[in-house]
């Protein structure tokens, strides 16, 4: 089992916007970083830090915390927006690890 | 830019070990660490251990405590993550992943901005 839970899916309407969270108690005191995944693809960092996006990252992608909650807002989806969306963050247990989230299926209707 | 090539795609029988190459093209390890991180075929993202380069340290899931070891050479800016007593659940791609360090703080960041493509590793008798 994962320290930061995800739904395993949500739905969006093409050009409507979409929230997508993730939970956990290392979230109170650390960033978490979300990762775009298409199928048989490299995760991509789109999100990083209070509300970073690196450099080719659309402006529709911004993120955003309170609390145990981190989330990941897509304003405005476009159908290349399909894809596996992934949270990490360190972990609770003091030892600098590492932990991911399960993982959220974006689809974009 | 920096880019994480990884070594060719490996099968190997349940019980043995593999070891997985990690080059960064275009540049050096300079402060950052190299994660690895493994998908198996249709799971999530797992977290196996990272390793500071120009340090050498390197720390492990508690999963993979004992099982996994990685090592790094700056002479060739190239990580590796070697896993043994291997077993059909150990099927996956194997991703290495750039992330942050501060030397002078001791302070690790924990996005990953660059990936490797991959490495498929298949475990069958």
């Amino acid at each position: 089992s994962s320290e930061l839970t995800q739904d395993p899916a949500v739905s969006v309407a093409l050009g409507q916007t979409v929230r997508i969270t993730c939970q956990g108690d290392s979230l109170r005191s650390y960033y978490a970083s979300w990762y775009q995944q298409k199928p048989g693809q490299a995760p991509v960092l789109v999100i990083y830090g209070k509300n970073n996006r690196p450099s080719g990252i659309p402006d529709r992608f911004s993120g955003s915390s309170s609390g145990n909650t981190a989330s990941l807002t897509i304003t405005g989806a476009q159908a290349e927006d399909e894809a596996d969306y992934y949270c990490n963050s360190r972990d609770s247990s003091g030892n600098h690890r590492v932990v991911f989230g399960g993982g959220t299926k974006l689809t974009v209707l | 830019q920096v880019q994480l090539v990884q070594s060719g795609a490996e099968v190997k029988k349940p019980g043995s070990s593999v070891k997985v190459s990690c080059k960064a093209s275009g540049g050096t390890f300079s402060s950052y660490t190299i994660s690895w991180v493994r998908q198996a075929p249709g799971q999530g993202l797992e977290w196996m251990g990272r390793i500071i380069p120009i340090l050498g340290i390197a720390n492990y899931a508690q999963k993979f405590q004992g099982r996994v070891t990685i090592t790094a050479d700056k002479s060739t800016s190239t990580a590796y993550m070697e896993l043994s007593s291997l077993r059909s659940e150990d099927t996956a791609v194997y991703y290495c992943a750039r992330g942050g360090y501060d030397i002078l703080t001791g302070w690790y960041y924990y996005y990953m901005d660059v990936w490797g493509k991959g490495t498929t590793v298949t475990v069958s008798s």
